[in-house]
């Protein structure tokens, strides 16, 4: 089975730009969950989407949105980009829900804001 | 709400033993545990539900105590492949896994 693929690997943009992210999820997971990755931060929760409806939100501004479709592949948005959302954003797949599942995560993006 | 681990870090000799707590102040619905190497994605080594159950992964072994909501990850007989960054993961309800700041495991030879 392929894994959890993210697209791009890489992005760099400047402050006050938008930017999409990308995740297609292992071939039959139903729940598809977002991190943010920063040296001082460790792994930080974004949101947690299952059927198409997010489940669950983390404490990040509203410039961070999501959305997974029907196909399970789901989108992460940052709208007017900041310095500090330089990270890396790992998305990962379950076959459940993330409380009781194992989280298979991608490679992830890494974000850099300029 | 993000769980606390300890220690920070620990550097162990090859064959040498060490164990990582992971706690929480609110009653747990499960337990996760993952390891990240240096530039790869976290992955998955164990989940503890509800029930104080222990499980393993080859020579490393959890335990989950739910009444005082905490787990340990055991690292047996170290080797040198079990160097990395371990997290736990802990989940209040079905959504939403939370991370510690993870524990940095150095093995040397």
């Amino acid at each position: 089975k392929a894994g959890v693929t993210q697209t791009p690997r890489y992005l760099i943009k400047t402050r006050g730009q938008q930017v999409t992210l990308s995740c297609s999820p292992i071939s039959g997971h139903r729940s598809v969950s977002w991190y943010q990755q920063t040296p001082g931060q460790g792994l930080q929760f974004l949101f947690e989407y299952f059927s198409e409806t997010q489940r669950n939100k983390g404490n990040f501004p509203g410039r961070f949105s999501g959305r997974q479709f029907s196909n399970s592949r789901s989108e992460m948005n940052v709208s007017t980009l900041e310095l500090g959302d330089s990270a890396l954003y790992l998305c990962a797949s379950s076959a459940g829900t993330g409380g009781n599942s194992p989280l298979h995560f991608g490679n992830g993006t890494r974000l850099t804001v300029t | 709400q993000q769980p606390v681990q300890s220690p920070q870090a620990v550097i162990l000799r090859e064959g040498e033993d060490a164990v990582i707590n992971c706690s929480s102040s609110k009653a747990l619905y499960s337990v996760h545990w993952y390891r990240q190497k240096h530039g790869e994605a976290p992955v998955f080594l164990m989940i503890l539900l509800k029930g104080g159950e222990q499980k393993g992964h080859d020579k490393i072994s959890a335990s989950f105590n739910e009444k005082k909501q905490q787990s340990s990850l055991y690292l047996t007989a170290s080797q040198l492949s079990y160097s990395g960054t371990y997290f736990c993961g802990t989940a209040l309800n079905d959504y939403k896994l939370s991370f510690g700041a993870g524990t940095t495991v150095t093995v040397r030879a």
